[in-house]
């Protein structure tokens, strides 16, 4: 079975200043990783994923995330955040066999103030 | 291109009522997947289908729970004597087929149980 923990429920943040939102995950075999947004009152959107290959991941929006398989973590960065990047953002894992199931994190609420 | 879409956004039912969800994925995406949200919590995977065929269900889905997708196409969610436990986000999402596919999530239906 999987797990994902995302130890931050909120971070609150000055506009341009740089951010980290942490996500671990447990699981016994190998796995696919997932970022998704929630902007106020819209579904949610894929921000990026690791799936194979370079451990650095990028967003079109400045994000980028880090698979480190040694510490189970793929924590999402931005060097610096603007007003509109406030969202909920969640962590997920899928494993590599025999399902699409996502397994989600509880979210971090990013708030980001002028 | 519409997005997945979900009827209704809102239902406020009494508890012991029967309760029937629609999601009309995004045109030729043949899988669809259900995901249920409660406050301050992830999405949590309840079940998902490859065309017609129900590939798999969460053990989430009591004896109450049916989903169905007839003809590979839209999906119905039903909830028989719904619980206020049963009060929640429910999600939709499609993808184009191969798991590693994003998966595609629409607004949702909160479901309220007085």
């Amino acid at each position: 079975a999987q797990s994902v923990t995302q130890l931050d429920s909120q971070v609150p943040v000055f506009e341009e200043a740089p951010v980290e939102l942490r996500c671990n995950y447990s699981s016994s075999v190998s796995v696919y990783l997932f970022w998704y947004v929630q902007y106020p009152n819209q579904g949610l959107q894929l921000l990026l994923k690791y799936l194979s290959g370079s451990t650095l991941v990028e967003s079109i929006n400045g994000f980028e995330a880090e698979f480190n398989k040694s510490q189970t973590s793929f924590h999402l960065r931005k060097p610096s955040v603007h007003i509109s990047d406030t969202a909920e953002y969640f962590c997920a894992v899928r494993n590599f066999y025999n399902t699409d199931k996502l397994i989600f994190g509880t979210g971090t609420r990013l708030q980001v103030f002028p | 291109d519409t997005g997945v879409s979900q009827n209704p956004r809102h239902k406020i039912t009494k508890r012991g009522q029967n309760v029937t969800f629609r999601c009309d994925p995004i045109s030729e995406h043949n899988r669809l997947y259900w995901y249920r949200q409660t406050l301050g919590q992830g999405p949590e995977f309840l079940t998902y289908f490859q065309n017609e065929a129900q590939l798999e269900k969460s053990r989430l889905l009591s004896d109450r729970f049916s989903a169905e997708r007839p003809k590979g196409s839209f999906s119905t969610l039903e909830i028989q004597r719904t619980e206020q436990g049963d009060s929640a986000m429910y999600l939709c999402a499609s993808s184009p087929g191969d798991s590693v596919y994003e998966q595609y999530f629409g607004p949702g239906t909160r479901l309220t149980v007085t």
